[in-house]
């Protein structure tokens, strides 16, 4: 299995631009996490949906940031218009109940820099 | 809300030498407890986790964690460390969808950089 895929690794954009990250999960799960990193905030859950249904958007910042689920192999995550705080890591995670409850595989992160 | 408390911010050990990383978790229910790895410039990888029974839990690597449910506890330990053990630990925890009030969602503690001297 490739594991969770997620594209770009690396995005540099100016404030004002929209950035779109991209998100493909584990084939099979149905779960699938949008996360931010940061150094003073560390690890927090923006968003998740479930069955290509968002389950929980109470992580996201603002009506700046918005994510979709189109179909069950992939998602994105939209920030419109772009602000230098946006600056971070973004994960995706995906994960099953039937398999083993909740264990979350991570993709490798999009490491997004806004100047 | 559940949340997630690891003490260390930083530690620094020489090769060899015995790790305890600290988790602690503040919620009154039952839990499921994780530990993930973040190796520099990569993903977060799981190490290891527990949800039931034994409460030590053995993971890749060498790890080992042991859920101490009186203290909301869920330290990390490796009796060796190694260079290649350089790397930021999170814990995370999310309620046990057993005790009725589970859900998905993980909540991370902060992390902790383990920096190995050679």
């Amino acid at each position: 299995d490739a594991g969770v895929i997620q594209s770009p690794r690396h995005e540099v954009t100016e404030m004002g631009q929209e950035v779109t990250l991209r998100c493909k999960p584990i084939s099979g799960h149905d779960y699938l996490f949008w996360y931010r990193q940061t150094m003073m905030r560390g690890l927090e859950l923006l968003i998740y949906f479930n069955n290509n249904v968002p389950i929980d958007d109470s992580g996201m910042p603002e009506d700046r940031f918005s994510a979709k689920m189109p179909n069950a192999s992939f998602s994105t995550l939209k920030i419109q218009p772009s602000e230098p705080r946006d600056s971070a890591v973004y994960f995706c995670a995906s994960s099953t109940k039937r398999i083993t409850v909740n264990t979350q595989y991570f993709g490798p992160g999009t490491r997004l820099t806004v100047l | 809300a559940q949340s997630v408390s690891q003490h260390n911010h930083h530690v620094i050990l020489s090769e060899a030498a015995s790790l305890e990383l600290g988790c602690n978790y503040s919620y009154g229910g039952t839990v499921n407890l994780f530990w993930y790895v973040q190796y520099p410039g990569q993903h977060l990888q799981l190490l290891l986790k527990y949800f039931s029974g034994d409460p030590l839990v053995k993971g890749i690597k060498g790890f080992e964690a042991e859920f101490i449910k009186s203290k909301f506890s869920f330290n990390l330990r490796k009796p060796s460390v190694q260079w290649s053990d350089t790397a930021e630990y999170f814990c995370a925890v999310n309620p046990s969808r057993r005790s009725g009030a589970g859900s998905y969602q993980l909540t991370f503690g902060k992390g902790t950089k383990l920096s190995v001297i050679p």
